[in-house]
């Protein structure tokens, strides 16, 4: 089976912070993203990476960047922490083969900025 | 641009009745759509996904949709519902991003699924 781990399951920070997210995936996808989760909102993308070291924006990128140094990792990090950050982000992977591959996610990082 | 309608941010079945969630897709090519199930603090698990082939597809748990072209939907159902079935459901899309490599998914809101004892 598909494993992918986020780091932390809660997180607190505070608002000003640089703030890191860790993802890692063990099948040798070549596919990661990240998503925030907000209620009423369903799923927003908001970075993913095709291959190491390429990042494309999603659909709200503003005030996020990513990493992906290794093939396995890809890293979500919040520049300056702010309170309307405060949500649930979830990570994700996939093959490239384009034909309809699913997305295989990880359990979640609660993440609250006071 | 894609995008995806789910009817319903709450539904409320009884145990054993029939689960109907609804989801409305818009796509500019050939979708690729896919039911995902979310518990309580977990993730989320695939249920279903429709490539090309059979308009009916059938997934985990007993859970079943139907691609209808027509109708731009692709509605997830299960014939009698079950007390753990109760969870939020996502309907997506698949969204080619330009410039890259990889698909991306367009999410609806999601459906909480309430089941009534």
């Amino acid at each position: 089976d598909v494993k992918v781990t986020q780091s932390s399951r809660y997180l607190v920070k505070r608002t000003g912070e640089k703030v890191f997210l860790e993802c890692v995936q063990d099948m040798d996808h070549e596919n990661m993203f990240w998503y925030r989760q907000d209620p009423g909102l369903g799923l927003r993308l908001i970075y993913f990476s095709y291959d190491v070291k390429m990042k494309e924006k999603g659909d709200i990128p503003e005030g996020y960047s990513v990493s992906r140094e290794k093939k396995e990792r890809f890293s979500l990090i919040l520049e300056s922490a702010s309170t309307n950050q405060t949500s649930m982000y979830l990570c994700a992977s996939s093959p490239l083969d384009r034909a309809g591959q699913p997305q295989h996610f990880g359990d979640g990082t609660r993440l609250s900025i006071l | 641009a894609q995008s995806v309608t789910q009817l319903g941010s709450h539904v409320s079945v009884s145990e054993g009745a029939l689960v109907l969630l609804r989801c409305n897709y818009s796509s500019s090519v050939p979708p690729y759509l896919f039911w995902y199930v979310q518990y309580p603090n977990q993730g989320l698990q695939l249920l279903l996904k429709y490539t090309t082939g059979a308009t009916l597809v059938k997934g985990i748990n007993g859970f079943e949709a139907e691609f209808k072209k027509s109708e731009t939907s692709f509605h997830l159902t299960k014939p009698s519902a079950h007390m753990s079935d109760a969870a939020e459901y996502f309907c997506a899309v698949s969204a080619p991003y330009s410039g890259g490599g990889a698909d991306g998914l367009t999410f609806g809101k999601g459906t909480h699924l309430i089941i009534q004892p």
